[in-house]
Formats: C-alpha cells, structure tokens, sequence
C-alpha cells in the first residue's frame, strides 16, 4: 500500500527554527509538495521537490532524498501566524495524489 | 485571476438525501480534483477530471461521482448520505499540462475554500 507520515503535533517558539519530516512508501515518484492549512481554511502550496537536495524560499525550505523516501519541510523566524497544519503530498506514478494526514504546528510566545 | 469557487460553502443534509456540490476552477486549468477532509484523516483523494474525462479515482463509494463540463466547471454528487459523509470537500484545479523542461507548476494544484457537509 501507498503511505506517508508525518508526525501528528509539533511545538514550537515563535523566532525559533522548526524541522516538519515526511517519509513515503508510494508506488512510484513523480514529485513531492507541502502545503499549509490554516484552520477552517483550504490547504496553500508552499514548496514542490521532484530532485534531491534543498529548495529555498524566504523563510522556508524543503528537502527531498528520493533513495530514502524521506522529506523535510524547515521553517525559519517562526512567526504566530505559522500556526498551522503543514501537508506533505506524494505524486505517485498514475500521477495522483497521495497526502499525509498533516503536521500541525503549534507556535508559542 | 480569480481563484477557485466552491458553491455551497456550507451544506445540511439529513442521511439518506443526495447532495450535488459545484467547483468552478480558475480560467485556463483543465484539471479538477475533488477531496474529502475530515479531522485526524487528512485528505482523501475522490477523483480528477480531465477535459470532461475521469482521470483517477479514489477509493470511495459509488454514492460518490462527479462529472466536467466543457467549461472544465466540475460536480460531485452523494448520493444516500450517511452521517460518515460529514466532512469538508474541497476542490482543487490545476492547468495538468506540463509547463515547463523542470516540471514545475506542473501539478501545483490550487484549492478552493470547499464545501463543509453537515449529515444529520
């Protein structure tokens, strides 16, 4: 079966650093995603991988290991406003979809 | 542009009605996935329409279908609601075309505010 997890609840402070992972078990890869949902609302894109290595943007990062299945989305000067549930999706090799059931991220003063 | 519409943004149903929620995506993208979210599951993928086409399906029901139109405007229907049913769908369009030698926006996919059910 296809799988991606990712922790239930992290905590974090607010102008710290925070690292969410993901690993997958997906029947093929064609692309890895991160998006955030705040509560009540529709999940944003954030960052897309389809190559190892790091992709930056402004305060956030994503990393992908494909020979690992392993993913990890790092905030940067968290903000209150970073309180948040974080999706990590896999496109799998009929090009669909397979989402974790999200990190959601507590920030604290 | 304009973003994607969900249409209604809120919804009560009793168990055993059909229900029929509507996603308009934005201007230009073909593609149209539709979601059901409940809390602690995360995301279930329904279905993706491609140019009037189902292009993948999840692992649901056949209470639950949809269809495209040639506007790429896109419906789900439920029918014979259960309590289970309860949940927010969300709609999410995107242009499922390759733009570009990197891949990128390929499948970015953009979500509408979605439709929360309530079965009673």
């Amino acid at each position: 079966g296809q799988n991606i997890d990712q922790p239930t609840e992290m905590t974090a402070t607010e102008g710290a650093i925070v690292q969410i992972n993901c690993t997958y078990q997906t029947s093929g890869f064609n692309g890895l995603f991160w998006y955030q949902q705040h509560a009540g609302e529709a999940p944003t894109f954030l960052s897309y991988n389809v190559l190892d290595g790091l992709e930056e943007k402004g305060r956030f990062s994503s990393f992908l290991s494909r020979s690992k299945g392993y993913s990890y989305l790092l905030l940067k000067e968290l903000q209150m406003k970073d309180s948040a549930s974080y999706l990590c999706a896999v496109r799998d090799s009929n090009y669909q979809l397979i989402w974790g059931a999200g990190t959601k991220l507590i920030i604290k003063p | 542009k304009a973003g994607v519409t969900q249409t209604p943004r809120y919804l009560i149903k009793t168990r055993g009605q059909q229900v029929t929620l509507s996603c308009s995506p934005i201007s230009g993208h073909r593609s149209v996935s539709w979601y059901q979210q409940t809390p602690g599951q995360g995301l279930q993928f329904l279905f993706e329409y491609f140019s009037e086409t189902q292009r993948n399906k999840g692992n649901f029901p056949g209470r639950f279908s949809g269809r495209q139109f040639s506007n790429s405007r896109s419906e789900m229907n439920v029918s014979t609601l259960e309590l289970g049913d309860s949940a927010l769908y969300l709609c999410a369009s995107s242009p499922g075309r390759r733009q570009g030698s990197n891949g990128r926006a390929l499948y970015e996919q953009y979500f509408g505010p979605g439709t929360r059910l309530t079965v009673t």
